[in-house]
């Protein structure tokens, strides 16, 4: 079935500093979201690309999905504590099932 | 948070016993869904329901069981818990737009 890799696993950071995960697939993905965990919270969406090249900002974080619409990433630029937590991309593969990536961690260290 | 909530939020049980955690929601959202998140592995699904009586399979449906008489009500059962089965196990809904809001979780634990 279709997988979605997740790289790096983990990330810390100091604070201020960029941080990037990255989402990746061997087949053409008709969607990429992602979502955010903060530690022992539950997942939260962020947000959905479907075009390709598509590239989305919500405030110090930049999203892009690829040209060939099988890898996307998420950058945040210069972190803040608040960003720590676990992300997470997401495919609906299609149907109304969704396939996750395994995630990054990121630890921002003050 | 769509209204989503889960019951219990803690459970610790014992092996072979049988355990039913409870999702339910309160805006008559079409789809739902139970995952089971373990450390490495992210977000496993383990079945879905895109509507009252209709269910379907996850990637890691064995030793589940779902049930859904009522639109505002997804039950996930183990029929016999495995220590394999600790976890914390996330209901999600998804809305119109694609997006999947979550529960607040249930952790549980198979001693």
């Amino acid at each position: 079935g279709q997988q979605v890799m997740q790289i790096p696993q983990y990330q810390h950071v100091q604070e201020g500093e960029d941080f990037t995960t990255y989402c990746n697939s061997s087949t053409t993905l008709s969607n990429i979201q992602w979502y955010k965990q903060r530690p022992g919270g539950h997942p939260v969406f962020l947000i959905q690309l479907v075009k390709s090249g598509e590239v989305k900002k919500q405030k110090r974080l930049t999203f892009q999905f690829g040209e060939a619409k099988k890898n996307s990433s998420l950058h945040i630029t210069a972190t803040q504590t608040t960003d720590v937590g676990t992300y997470f991309c997401a495919n609906t593969s299609g149907t109304y099932k969704y396939i996750f990536g395994t995630g990054t961690r990121l630890k921002v260290l003050a | 948070d769509a209204g989503i909530t889960q019951s219990p939020r803690h459970k610790v049980t014992e092996t072979g016993t049988p355990v039913t955690l409870r999702c339910h929601q309160t805006e008559n959202h079409r789809y739902m869904y139970w995952y089971r998140q373990d450390p490495g592995h992210g977000l496993r699904l383990i079945h879905y329901s895109y509507g009252v009586k209709d269910t379907d399979k996850g990637e890691v449906s064995d030793g589940y069981s779902v049930s859904r008489s009522k639109t505002e009500d997804f039950l996930l059962t183990l029929e016999s818990a495995t220590s394999s089965q600790t976890s914390v196990y996330f209901c999600a809904i998804r809305d119109r737009g694609d997006t999947q809001y979550f529960g607040p979780g249930t952790r549980l634990t198979v001693l």
